[in-house]
Formats: structure tokens, C-alpha cells, sequence
């Protein structure tokens, strides 16, 4: 069975400060997606993950992907109050639409 | 390009009766799933629907029961309900491999 792991759970950051977020996965997939939920709204997405070494960059958040140790990131740049939101990454289920979520990191930026 | 859609938004509803929700896909999208989000449980996948037919389905009770239309839109039904059953109830579309699933807004349910 598919298990995501998603750490840290909770992420206090100052402004102008670089972090990573880790997602790693138990099994074999070929689809990875981050996204973004703030408090009450749904989810965002921010990145699909297809390929062995794929990196996508959007902003100040670039999302990797390393299927061989099974190990997405989310890494933040210089960090700005607005990032401030919980972050998911969650795995597809190969052959199938079904995602399995991590927990969660909530990240919140302060000056 | 209109997003995803769900209906209701808000929903209070108490023990024993029953609820539909319903979710419209991003036009042209043919796979639909849902999602129940909870406090404790996190993200959890309820079903996963292609042209009408259900091809997945998670690890909840007989109690959640979903289905799609010819046009693509899905509704899932919950009988019986449960104070646990409160929770943000979620619904993804997707047109294509290497797209990404697109989230609608919500319905948020609240058993009393």
C-alpha cells in the first residue's frame, strides 16, 4: 500500500530565509503533485511531477522529483509573508486518478 | 475555462439523515474523484469516476455511494450520517496523463 511522508509538519520561517520541505513515497509511482491550501479554501495546485529528475520552478517554490529514492522537495526561496499556507504534496496511484496525500506542512513566514 | 464547481458550498445536516453533493468537471474533463479532508484524518480518496463508470474506490463504509453522468458530472451521497462524517468533502477533475488534477472549491458538511 502507498505511504507518503511529509515533513516537517509545521514550518516557522523568517522573511528573506531559504527552507525545503520533504515528501518521500513507498512505492513505485510516475506522477507527483504539490499543492497549496490556505485556512478554509481548497487546494491549489502548484506542480506535477511526471519524470525521474524532473524540477519545475514557479516564483520562489521549485519542486523535485527523484523517483529512484522515491524523494519529492518543495524548496522556498527567500520567503515572503504570502507563502504563509499549508503545503501537500500528494503521490498518484500508478494506473489509476487516486492521490495519496502527505499530512501536510503548515508554513507560516513572519518578518 | 470555467474550474471545477461543487454544490452546495455549506451543509448542516444531523445524525441519521442523508446528503448529496454534487461536483461539476472542468469542461472537457472525463475523470472525477473525491476527496473527504478531516482534522484527524487528513486527505482521504473516497472514489474515482471515468466516463460513468467507478474504477477506484477508498476504504470507507457502504454508507458513501457516488456516481457519474453521462455529461461527467459526479455526485456522491452519504446515508445515515455520522458526527464523523463532518468534514470538507472535495472533487478533482482531470482532462488528460500529465495533467494535473484540478481541485473544486468544496463542500463543507457539518453533522449535527
Amino acid at each position: 500500500e502507498l505511504k507518503v511522508e511529509q515533513n516537517p509538519l509545521f514550518l516557522s520561517m523568517q522573511e528573506g530565509k531559504n527552507y525545503t520541505i520533504y515528501c518521500n513515497y513507498s512505492t513505485t509511482s510516475d506522477r507527483l503533485y504539490w499543492y497549496r491550501q490556505d485556512p478554509g479554501k481548497s487546494l491549489e495546485s502548484l506542480f506535477v511531477l511526471l519524470s525521474n529528475g524532473a524540477v519545475k520552478q514557479e516564483g520562489r517554490l521549485m519542486a523535485s522529483l527523484d523517483t529512484k529514492a522515491r524523494l519529492s522537495t518543495l524548496h522556498i526561496t527567500a520567503a515572503v509573508h504570502d507563502l504563509s499556507a499549508t503545503y501537500f504534496c500528494a503521490v498518484e496511484v500508478e494506473g489509476t486518478d487516486k492521490l495519496i496525500f502527505g499530512t501536510g506542512t503548515r508554513l507560516q513566514v513572519f518578518p | 475555462k470555467a474550474g471545477v464547481t461543487q454544490t452546495p458550498r455549506y451543509l448542516i445536516k444531523t445524525r441519521g439523515q442523508q446528503v448529496t453533493l454534487s461536483c461539476s468537471p472542468i469542461s472537457g474533463h472525463r475523470s472525477v474523484s473525491w476527496y473527504q479532508q478531516t482534522p484527524g484524518q487528513g486527505l482521504q480518496f473516497l472514489f474515482e469516476y471515468f466516463s460513468e463508470t467507478q474504477r477506484n474506490k477508498g476504504n470507507f463504509p457502504g454508507r458513501f455511494s457516488g456516481r457519474q453522468f453521462s455529461n461527467s458530472r459526479s455526485e456522491m451521497n452519504v446515508s445515515t450520517l455520522e458526527l464523523g462524517d463532518s468534514a470538507l468533502y472535495l472533487c478533482a477533475s482531470r482532462g488528460g496523463p500529465g495533467e494535473t488534477q484540478y481541485f473544486g472549491p468544496g463542500t463543507r458538511l457539518l453533522v449535527l
